[in-house]
């Protein structure tokens, strides 16, 4: 089966662009949930989606939005985009079915961005 | 909320032999689950040990344990005969209300 994909692998934008990333989860999973990777850091919580619903949000700017399709499939956009964006961003998805547990996550390889 | 807190920025360890990577966590939630992730420098996010907090007996798989004590809320992750593959940076990792907040990793090297 294979696992969470995103796209693309590595993209470049200069600042005050938009960026759109996207992510299909694993067959069978409802949730994806997104992360912010500055080098040499942790996983920084940006969204969390189940049903096309948001179920949680991390403390990011509105810049950031996310969406969530019929299919489980999911964009995440950044707008007006700042030096301090460029990261590595995780997709990550779960089966989402238990309402206030975290069901175990499942990550894709990421997108590197790069903010010039 | 939740913080987690990863002491040890480098860990090493003889291939064969047995490393312990240490975590303290802090939680306002009743209803918590704990995680071990590992980073390779392929950069894929993988699991390594997932436990959760109302289980008293720690959890196990194959050659990684976890050592949870939770009035302290320390969960370390024990590494048994290290192999080179074990390489990579590890993330203690807490759970709850849906979304994961990470420690800032220990990256394990692996001597041969």
């Amino acid at each position: 089966d294979a696992g969470v994909t995103q796209s693309p692998t590595h993209l470049i934008k200069t600042r005050g662009q938009h960026v759109t990333l996207r992510c299909s989860p694993i067959s069978g999973h409802k949730s994806v949930s997104w992360y912010q990777q500055v080098l040499g850091q942790g996983p920084q919580f940006i969204f969390q989606y189940y049903e096309k619903e948001e179920r949680g949000r991390g403390n990011f700017p509105d810049r950031f939005s996310a969406r969530q399709f019929p299919n489980y499939s999911s964009e995440l956009n950044v707008n007006a985009l700042l030096l301090g964006d460029s990261a590595l961003y995780l997709c990550a998805s779960s089966s989402g079915g238990l309402a206030g547990v975290t069901d175990t996550q499942y990550f894709g390889p990421g997108t590197r961005l790069t903010v010039l | 909320a939740q913080t987690v807190t990863q002491s040890q920025p480098e860990m090493s360890v003889q291939e064969a032999e047995t490393v312990t990577l240490s975590c303290t966590y802090d939680t306002s939630e009743s209803d918590y689950y704990l995680f071990w992730y590992k980073q390779p420098p392929s950069r894929q996010m993988i699991l390594v040990i997932r436990q959760e907090a109302y289980k008293q007996q720690n959890a196990t798989e194959n050659r990684f344990s976890v050592n949870f004590q939770k009035a302290a809320k320390s969960f370390s992750l024990k590494i048994s005969d290290s192999q080179l593959g074990d390489a990579a940076m590890y993330f203690c990792t807490g759970g709850s209300n849906y979304k994961l907040t990470f420690g800032k990793g220990t990256l394990l090297t692996v001597n041969p």
